[in-house]
Formats: C-alpha cells, structure tokens, sequence
C-alpha cells in the first residue's frame, strides 16, 4: 500500500531556531496538507497545496510558516523562528479523492 | 464548513457492534461524509466516505438518513485494537479537512 513519508521522526529545538520538517507525498496525489496535533488535542489544519501553491491556509499558518514543494517530490514545511507552543505532532498528509493518507508524524518539541 | 458534533466518549466490549452518531445539521448539498480513525500518536487513517443512504465497506458501515443532517457509523464486532478516536467530517471533495473533537472509543474485553 502506497504511504506518505515523513522525516525526521522526533526533532527537538531551541527556541527561535528554524525547523524543517519534510514530507514525500504519494507520487500520483494532487492535494498535500500540514497539520498539527498538540498533545492531547485535536488534529488542526494548517495549509494545503495544490498545482504548486498554496490553495488555503488557517490562522494558525502565520508569517513564521511558508511550505515548498522544492524538487516535485518532497513537500517540506519550515517554521522560521520557533516557540514553546509550536510543540506538537506535525502530520503531513496527502490526497486522492476521497481519501487522505497521513504520514506517521514529527514529532517537534521546542525548548 | 458545516460543524460537526458527535460523542466525546464511548465504551464497549469486545464482540459488540458499535454506532456513533454524529450530527452535521449545516450540510451543504455538494458536501460528503467522511470518517477516519486515530490511534496516539499516529496520522489519521481514513474509514469510510458516503453522501446519502448507506455505504458499507471491509471494516465499517455508514448510514445517511435522507435529510443528511446526521449520519452513524457502524463497527461490527469491535476488538480491543479498534480502541481509538473516530473523527467525522463534513466537505467537499478535494478541500481541506477539518477535524472536530471526535469520540474517544474503548473496547473492553
């Protein structure tokens, strides 16, 4: 069965450092999504993409946030300058209608 | 994006079948009904996707009343690894997806 990949698995950071968590979607999927799940929460939609750009966005995906899909394969999401409540599960997924596949998640702490 | 509400939590055994309901009374006419399933710490996996009537696939039913204002899925005989949160969502195809609260399910032996 085809899967999303997403690497690296856990990353921890200092505050106020960039982080770029990298994702390689289904080869033949059109839509791509970032998400993030704090710990105990539910699952918040970030972004999504398609046909190389961004399509919708949440309040959440502030100016710290961009996305690029920079090779037609990895689609990667970068958080410029990180803060203690950017911890979370980070979840890139993507879709071929119906269905959307997710990866297994990042696991990003910030200290 | 219609809202959804559903149950926050159920219990069950193992063997039994079980129905959770979720209500979505904003529906839109293009809108269709998906749910997908999450253990911790793991990605959303998706379940099943109907628009009206019944749909029933290898793992779960889903049952659409003709008003579209609620729909329940159906799990025959649960087992202790069916232990986990079950998301319902309300849209269009192709769009983003949005995820409630869900319902915590428990599967007891």
């Amino acid at each position: 069965e085809p899967e999303v990949t997403q690497t690296p698995s856990h990353q921890v950071t200092q505050m106020g450092q960039e982080v770029i968590l990298r994702c390689v979607p289904i080869s033949n999927h059109l839509y791509f999504y970032w998400y993030r799940q704090i710990l105990g929460q539910k699952v918040e939609f970030l972004v999504s993409f398609y046909n190389n750009e961004i399509s919708e966005k949440s309040e959440i995906f502030d100016d710290q946030f961009s996305v690029e899909r920079p090779d037609g394969s990895n689609f990667t999401l970068k958080i410029r300058s990180t803060k203690l409540e950017d911890s979370a599960m980070y979840f890139c997924a993507s879709r071929q209608v119906p269905e959307a596949f997710f990866g297994q998640g990042t696991r990003l702490t910030v200290v | 994006l219609a809202k959804t509400t559903q149950p926050i939590s159920m219990d069950s055994y193992e063997g039994q079948e079980v129905n959770i309901t979720c209500s979505h009374n904003n529906i839109a006419t293009n809108d269709y009904i998906t749910w997908y399933q999450q253990f911790p710490s793991q990605g959303p996996r998706f379940i099943i996707q109907g628009y009206k009537t019944k749909v029933t696939n290898e793992v779960a039913s889903l049952f659409i009343p003709a008003d579209r204002k609620s729909s329940t899925l159906s799990l025959p005989r649960v087992s202790l690894s069916d232990t986990a949160v079950y998301y319902c969502l309300v849209g269009n195809q192709g769009g983003k997806l949005i995820f409630g609260q869900g319902t915590e399910l428990s599967v007891k032996p």
